[in-house]
């Protein structure tokens, strides 16, 4: 199975700052992975697919890239809604897996 | 407006049984593959199984194979986890969720909690 890593596991910032949150799979996966936000007791959203493309409806602050075994979300200007937890999956080969995780949190 | 509704879950033995559902509305059911992804307390999210949209193949988690078994009835726009065998480790929220034609999941239920516990 393909493992994804995230990093850092936990990160402290604020309101305004640019928050980057990176995640290495273990074999290639061409752009083959989403980004999710989940807020306690709710279901994970999707915020990018194809590695770099937003969902509709998910604000523009938020991008990605990478592509093959490295990438990157990138929240260009953090807001109060956005302190969260943040996966990465891929969906290159079964099984799909989820990154560990990265907790993002007030400062 | 798509929505997606878990039910059955609940608190079962280890070693028991327990059927999931998930109602599907505001979109073409038929149409899309379907998947049941799962969450342990303080865990993150684990994919469990996957369906094609007609049925005919079905993908699976190691640690569930032989044990669980998805389903649908598209007349009834509805997605089944059926689980057996279960044990203490498949305790977790379990949702129900839509595989997007970008093929990540951009719908999901709000899921259902099952307990496996003696």
């Amino acid at each position: 199975a393909i493992q994804l890593t995230q990093s850092p596991p936990s990160l402290s910032a604020s309101v305004g700052d640019r928050v980057t949150i990176n995640c290495r799979a273990s074999q290639g996966i061409r752009s083959n992975l989403g980004w999710y936000q989940q807020r306690p007791g709710k279901a994970p959203k999707v915020l990018i697919y194809a590695a770099s493309s937003l969902e509709s409806g998910v604000p523009s602050r938020f991008s990605g890239s990478g592509s093959g075994t490295d990438f990157t979300l990138t929240i260009s200007s953090l807001q109060p809604e956005d302190f969260a937890m943040y996966y990465c999956q891929h969906y290159n080969s079964y099984p799909l897996t989820f990154g560990g995780g990265t907790k993002v949190e007030i400062k | 407006e798509v929505q997606l509704a878990e039910s059955g879950g609940g608190l079962v033995q280890p070693g028991g049984s327990l059927r999931l559902s998930c109602e599907a509305s505001g979109f073409t059911f038929s149409s899309d593959y379907m998947s049941w992804v799962r969450q342990a307390p303080g865990k993150g999210p684990e994919w469990v199984a996957n369906i094609k949209p007609d049925g005919s193949e079905e993908y699976y988690e190691d640690s569930v194979k032989g044990r669980f078994t998805i389903s649908r009835d598209n007349a009834k726009n509805s997605l089944y986890l059926q689980m057996n065998s279960l044990r203490v480790e498949d305790t977790a929220v379990y949702y129900c969720a839509r595989v997007s034609r970008w093929l990540v999941w951009s719908y999901w239920g709000p899921g259902t909690l099952v307990t496996v516990s003696s």
